[in-house]
């Protein structure tokens, strides 16, 4: 049972556009929404991370936008650059077991130049 | 952030051997640590919860005779893939959590490679 739902699982943009990325969750308890970018061979490095008493969190290009009614959260890439190319993965916490994620199952971003 | 220093990044064994992946939090304690598998392409899974003191919290489908975890100290966390097998390569990941359980630290992942 997939815990949190992403999509899409690839996205092709064009250096300079938006990227986005769509993810869901059921569980009402998790309370922290992180987002992971994962180059090849290396482990997922934190992105950017939001809490539900918020609706926005930006961090220069990255933005984070979560709707808590609609239990959907999704994070934003202006200007994409070829460097942001990676798979990234959206996770959720939080619940009995503290500090254990739920992933997405990923996306993984190509920016043409 | 809290770092967490994962051993080795690399490692390749033949079949039949055992392997000794070592996961630490260097500058702050964790009780609990968690160990995730990927696949390529493919998400983390959740092989087990590490708790300190105790025996692991094994996911469904994870045979806990075949990767053995132990947490002896408060900042020390080993899996032992036992017996491993091709089907067994895959990314190993741990990660541990911040003191109110609000974050997750990853270690740099170790690539296990069976021939």
């Amino acid at each position: 049972q997939q815990q949190v739902k992403q999509s899409p699982q690839s996205l092709i943009v064009q250096k300079g556009g938006i990227s986005i990325i769509n993810c869901a969750y059921e569980n009402t308890a998790f309370d922290y929404f992180p987002w992971y970018q994962q180059f090849p061979g290396k482990g997922p490095a934190l992105l950017i991370a939001i809490r539900p008493d918020v609706s926005e969190k930006k961090e220069g290009r990255f933005t984070i936008s979560f709707n808590k009614s609609a239990k959907q959260f999704s994070l934003h890439i202006m200007d994409s650059q070829p460097g942001d190319s990676a798979t990234y993965f959206c996770a959720a916490m939080g619940g009995s077991t503290l500090g254990r994620l739920y992933f997405g199952r990923g996306t993984q971003l190509t920016v043409w130049p | 952030g809290a770092v967490v220093s994962q051993h080795p990044s690399w490692v390749i064994c033949k079949s039949g051997t055992s392997v000794k992946i070592e996961c630490r939090s260097l500058d702050f304690q964790a009780t609990t640590m968690f160990w995730y598998r990927q696949f390529p392409k493919q998400s983390l899974m959740l092989m087990a919860t590490s708790n300190e003191g105790s025996k692991a919290t094994y996911e469904q489908g994870v045979e806990k005779d075949k990767f053995l975890i132990n947490h002896a100290s408060l900042t020390l966390s080993t899996l032992t893939v036992t017996s491993a097998h091709p089907e067994d390569s895959s990314f190993y990941i741990c990660s541990a959590p911040s003191d109110w359980g609000t974050e997750a630290f990853f270690g740099q992942g170790t690539r296990l490679t069976v021939v």
